[in-house]
């Protein structure tokens, strides 16, 4: 089973600052990597696939890369809306997600 | 609008049986792979397995951690999704999310219903 690890856990900025999310798996993963945004009682919501598309309706300053096991989601500048969870998933073989990072207001 | 409604949830002892169901509308259900991601209280997303469409040969895959014990499936003719959930433990208690796929990702998503396990 492929392992994705996300860091930090937690992350505490404020707004308008720059937010850079690591995902790390624990195997190639090619360029099957997307990302979602959790807020508090809410279902998930995609924001990117296959690591650098933007899902539809998704701001700019979203922005994904990286390739193989090695993948960076960034917020170019917080705004109050996007201080949530958010998890990276790996649909190269099967589906696992990493354990989420918790962008927090500073 | 695409929609998801998930439906069958509720309190079950350990070892008894569940099915959850999912209605999709607003869009064409037999073209896209459904899939179901789980999320215990205060945990994190946790991958429960997906089935592909008819016309991209209907395969299923399910999570190690359910297989053997859980079965997905769909009927097209109605627009539902199913997750048939056997001999459930306690760690099984979660809120099922039923998702439509885009391109290869969670796209949409239900609201969720809540499964408890507990005796």
């Amino acid at each position: 089973e492929i392992v994705l690890t996300q860091s930090p856990a937690t992350l505490s900025l404020s707004p308008g600052e720059r937010a850079t999310l690591s995902c790390r798996a624990s195997q190639s993963v090619s360029t099957y990597l997307a990302w979602y945004q959790q807020k508090p009682g809410q279902a998930p919501r995609l924001l990117m696939y296959d690591v650098t598309n933007r899902a539809t309706g998704i701001p700019a300053r979203f922005s994904g890369s990286g390739s193989g096991t090695d993948f960076t989601l960034t917020i170019s500048s917080l705004e109050p809306e996007d201080f949530a969870v958010y998890y990276c998933q790996q649909r190269y073989n099967s589906g696992t997600f990493g354990q989420g990072t918790k962008v927090e207001i500073k | 609008e695409v929609q998801l409604v998930e439906s069958g949830g509720g309190l079950v002892q350990p070892g008894r049986s569940l099915r959850l169901s999912c209605r999709g509308s607003g869009f064409t259900f037999g073209a896209y792979a459904m899939a179901w991601v789980r999320q215990a209280p205060g945990k994190g997303l946790d991958w429960v397995g997906f089935i592909r469409s008819k016309a991209s040969g209907g395969a299923i895959e399910h999570a190690a951690s359910v297989k053997g014990r859980f079965t997905i499936s769909r009927d097209d003719s109605k627009s539902m999704a199913y997750l048939q959930m056997n001999s459930l433990k306690t760690e099984d208690t979660a809120v099922y999310y039923c998702t439509r796929e885009t391109e290869g990702a969670s796209g949409y998503w239900g609201q969720g219903t809540l499964v408890t396990v507990s005796s």
